[in-house]
């Protein structure tokens, strides 16, 4: 079965500064990889998604993803916070199957203080 | 904006009771999801309609059912409802299956007294 891990309850970082949310995953076979943004007393926002080809894929707001398939992880990025980034983020997988039952992590909280 | 509407935003029932909650999904979206998100289990994917057919099941209680119907809106019933059921309800659609990101409506917050 799949999953998602995302090791860090919280992360806070300075405006300004880079900032890394973690996301390791466990699927058999080859996976599909979703970052998701939730802000308080709102649905899931779509990022930025991982299915093949470029290791590094870019999204919206700023973000970028880096998929390690030797690490199983798919890291979270952006060069610059915004104290505007603040919000919940879940990182989401799905195996290669064709139907999309997405296996959702715990959620990060990214705390961007100015 | 996703497109993706839910009604009702907020829901505040009695334990025993019966609910149904709905969605409209993405002009032109044939797939509907369904998931529940709860502090203490966090984002569970429930069910998946694809044109009105029943794709792919999760954790899905048996006191709970949904459809998809024909103009491809979706209801999720929630019966026999618990305080455990209290939750936020998710309705997310895509185009398609597999690769397509999914887009998730603002949810249903449901209380259970």
């Amino acid at each position: 079965a799949q999953s998602v891990a995302q090791p860090e309850d919280q992360v806070n970082v300075a405006e300004g500064n880079p900032l890394t949310v973690k996301c390791t995953y466990s699927v058999s076979g080859n996976p599909y990889l979703f970052w998701y943004v939730q802000y308080p007393n709102r649905g899931l926002q779509f990022l930025l998604k991982y299915i093949t080809g470029d290791n590094l894929v870019k999204g919206s707001y700023g973000f970028e993803a880096e998929f390690n398939k030797s690490q199983t992880s798919f890291h979270l990025k952006k060069p610059s916070a915004l104290v505007s980034d603040s919000a919940l983020y879940f990182c989401a997988v799905s195996p290669n199957t064709g139907f999309q039952k997405l296996v959702f992590g715990t959620g990060t909280r990214l705390l961007v203080s100015p | 904006d996703s497109g993706v509407t839910q009604t009702p935003k907020h829901l505040i029932t009695a334990t025993g009771q019966r609910v149904t909650l709905r969605c409209s999904p993405r002009s032109g979206d044939l797939s509907v999801y369904w998931y529940q998100q709860s502090l203490d289990q966090g984002l569970q994917f429930l069910i998946q309609y694809y044109n009105g057919e029943e794709r792919a099941k999760g954790n899905i209680l048996e006191r709970f059912s949904a459809q998809q119907f024909p103009d491809l809106h979706s209801e999720l019933n929630l019966s026999s409802l618990e305080l455990g059921d209290s939750a936020l309800y998710f309705c997310a659609s895509s185009v398609a299956q597999g690769n397509t990101e999914a887009f998730f409506g603002q949810g249903t917050r449901l209380t259970v007294v």
